[in-house]
């Protein structure tokens, strides 16, 4: 138990297609983030949300959509998305953004992109 | 400048040796220095960090050196055991911001038996 859980593990979708990839954490957290890992880069931060309200966009392309209701749930919507947007998406969480209270990290979604 | 740079991207150790992992930063508003460990199929947990007013932190087998003035640091593994075998990311963070991480590439460490 990770406290930081990610659905789905594994999803292949089309160019064309519209689907969101889900991350709820149990710890208590105010802080939650997307980062994208490829296979040749440096792990990337996307998105950043503290107390529910986001505070960083790392330059990310529109097709990635964040979504976050409460301090427990965050969301990224997906549409149109690229094949070098093939990678596995990390979500993580931790106390607030700027403590340096560890990050948790769930174990991602593998995402292919047809 | 935001990059934080990791050598080698590859180790292998046997067992009982010494893993050296080595990070470089530019930005000298980095105060925070976390290791990541990272097993397949899992995201990365955090492993030991530091900050610079000190010049090591070990924790078990696992220490961290940092040199302030060059502006580098590393992780050391003493005893390295084959359950050690996994990736390893060096971060940063500015001061104030803790968790804005700025990650290295990464270091596939193997440890042999």
């Amino acid at each position: 138990e990770t406290g930081v859980t990610q659905t789905p593990r594994h999803l292949v979708m089309g160019m064309t297609n519209k689907k969101s990839l889900k991350c709820e954490q149990h710890l208590g957290h105010n802080a939650m983030y997307w980062y994208k890992q490829s296979a040749k880069k440096p792990l990337e931060l996307m998105f950043v949300y503290n107390f529910k309200e986001q505070t960083e966009n790392n330059s990310v392309p529109s097709r990635f959509s964040p979504e976050c209701p409460n301090s427990s749930h965050l969301f990224l919507h997906l549409h149109t998305l690229q094949p070098e947007d093939s990678a596995l998406y990390l979500c993580a969480s931790s106390q607030d953004r700027n403590s340096n209270q560890p990050q948790h990290f769930g174990d991602g979604t593998r995402l292919s992109i047809l | 400048q935001q990059q934080v740079k990791q050598s080698p991207q590859s180790l292998i150790v046997q067992k009982g040796g010494i893993s050296i992992i080595n990070c470089a930063y530019e930005n000298t508003a980095f105060d925070y220095f976390p290791w990541y460990q990272q097993f397949p199929g899992k995201g990365p947990a955090l492993l030991i960090a530091i900050r610079p007013d000190v010049s090591e932190k070990k924790e078990g087998r696992f220490t961290i050196s940092f040199n302030k003035s060059a502006k580098q640091f590393s992780l050391h593994i003493m005893d390295s055991q084959p359950g050690d075998s996994a990736t390893y990311f060096c971060a940063a963070s500015p001061y104030g911001a803790g968790n804005m991480l700025t990650f290295g590439g990464g270091t596939r460490l193997m440890v042999k038996p």
